[in-house]
């Protein structure tokens, strides 16, 4: 089946540096990636929706200074996580479409994810 | 807004004896319902799926699920576990037209030799 390969998949870093999450797509081309963050005990929430070429859709609450996304080739979406604090210390996951999300849902695939920590 | 609840964050049970993951969902039209698979260092798999007609869907590794529209859930079940389903699962919803997910904390299956 398809793959996304996300990496890094753990990362500790001090506070106030930056912090970049690769998501790539191996064997097809993701026309929409999404990733969203888990807190411990908490579902998977929604964090932003990236297009290839254009700029992210964010969620409400959620800082799009703070959460860069960048989505520039057809099979690499990344999250950066600038001036990390502790509070974002997080489960972040990306997935990944090679057709409209909104009717090919059985053809959205998922990084394993990569636990964040921020001291 | 959609809610997803799953019921139990941890659940163990016997090999061999069956399983039961409960999922309600808040919405009052009938949305899209799933059911994933987190084994560890892997991403999410889909499970099964629901989106029209009959209610009660197969997945795989023996999975079943089945949509109940007056209780508003979608509960996994498998008749016998094995080892190999130990894992974190996870209940999701999507409204038609939508293309976003939510969804619940998970449940994390533990399976008893």
């Amino acid at each position: 089946g398809a793959v996304v390969s996300q990496h890094p998949s753990r990362v500790i870093c001090k506070s106030g540096t930056s912090v970049k999450i690769e998501c790539r797509s191996l064997d097809f081309q993701a026309t929409t990636m999404f990733w969203y963050r888990q807190f411990p005990k908490q579902s998977l929430m929604l964090m932003a929706t990236s297009n290839e070429g254009s700029k992210a859709t964010y969620e409400q609450g959620v800082e799009k200074d703070k959460f860069l996304i960048n989505h520039a080739s057809l099979t690499l979406s990344t999250l950066t996580v600038t001036s990390a604090h502790p509070e974002d210390s997080s489960f972040y996951i990306c997935s990944a479409t090679p057709g409209d999300p909104a009717t090919n849902i059985e053809k959205l695939f998922f990084g394993s994810g990569t636990q964040l920590s921020v001291l | 807004a959609q809610s997803v609840t799953q019921l139990g964050s941890h659940v163990s049970v016997s090999e061999g004896a069956l399983v039961l993951l409960r999922c309600n969902y808040s919405s009052s039209v009938p949305p899209y319902l799933f059911w994933y698979v987190q084994y560890p260092n892997q991403g999410l798999q889909l499970l099964l799926k629901y989106t029209t007609g009959a209610t009660l869907v197969k997945g795989i590794n023996g999975f079943e699920a089945e949509f109940k529209k007056s209780e508003t859930s979608f509960h996994l079940t498998k008749p016998s576990a094995h080892m190999s389903d130990a894992a974190e699962y996870f209940c999701a919803v999507r409204d038609f037209g939508n293309e976003k997910l939510t969804f619940g904390t998970g449940t994390r299956l533990t399976i008893i030799p």
